[in-house]
């Protein structure tokens, strides 16, 4: 059972470059998401998804594109590479449960990205 | 504006210390209150969850308190160890119909000196 696995682990990319993210869980979750996070600031939600083939903006969308076609898996797509796009990535998914006890994210290792 | 606010930003204790980290809050309306252990180069891992009602929650020698009134929560770490050196993620989930909606503090990172 390896909980939410990321790819690839680091990557450097040139401005305008394209690159996928792939995020994969074995724990069944309902819901996925891809957070970003930057030195001295909280994680900030980029896209998430609540089911296979469904998927929603969240706090800094611009410039990334994601996709649900398989449950277990959730990706995340830069098309053009930007500067500002540098940091660290975390794919983290949760089961469905509105509220209370089981509304615990298990999060991925992350992707550390660098765009020159 | 619904926000997450983390006290100290980072810490620096001795092992075999006791430490306290705070987590001030906006959200409304709540639904519950995680604190996350993430070490270097890691993703956060789940510490605790706490929901309206309880006010009160250990695992092992963390100890989170909440009190809904004033919107806080601590996370007390007794005994300090050299492996709890990391930050500390304090998470606020959003209730009603926004239940799909987190708000994560900026963090604390703890430093644990032998």
């Amino acid at each position: 059972n390896a909980g939410v696995t990321q790819t690839p682990k680091f990557r450097v990319l040139k401005t305008g470059q394209s690159m996928t993210l792939l995020c994969a869980q074995d724990m069944n979750h309902e819901y996925m998401y891809w957070y970003r996070q930057d030195p001295g600031m909280g994680l900030r939600l980029i896209h998430y998804s609540v089911g296979e083939g469904t998927t929603a903006k969240g706090e800094v969308p611009d410039g990334y594109n994601v996709s649900r076609l398989k449950k277990q898996n959730f990706l995340l797509g830069l098309e053009s590479a930007a500067p500002s796009q540098t940091s660290v990535y975390f794919c983290a998914s949760r089961p469905f449960d509105r509220v209370g006890a089981k509304n615990i994210q298990y999060f991925g290792a992350g992707t550390r990205l660098s765009v020159l | 504006k619904n926000q997450v606010e983390q006290s100290p930003q980072s810490l620096i204790i001795l092992e075999g210390k006791n430490c306290t980290l705070q987590c001030n809050y906006t959200v409304s309306p709540f639904s519950n209150l995680r604190w996350y252990k993430q070490d270097t180069g890691r993703g956060p891992v789940s510490l605790t969850i706490m929901t309206f009602s309880e006010n009160t929650k250990s695992n092992g020698r963390y100890t989170a308190t909440l009190d809904a009134d004033t919107k806080q929560s601590s996370l007390h770490i007794t005994a300090s160890q050299l492996s709890d050196s990391a930050s500390y993620i304090c998470v606020v989930s959003e209730g009603g119909y926004n239940f799909n909606k987190f708000y994560f503090g900026s963090g604390t990172k703890l430093n644990v000196k032998p």
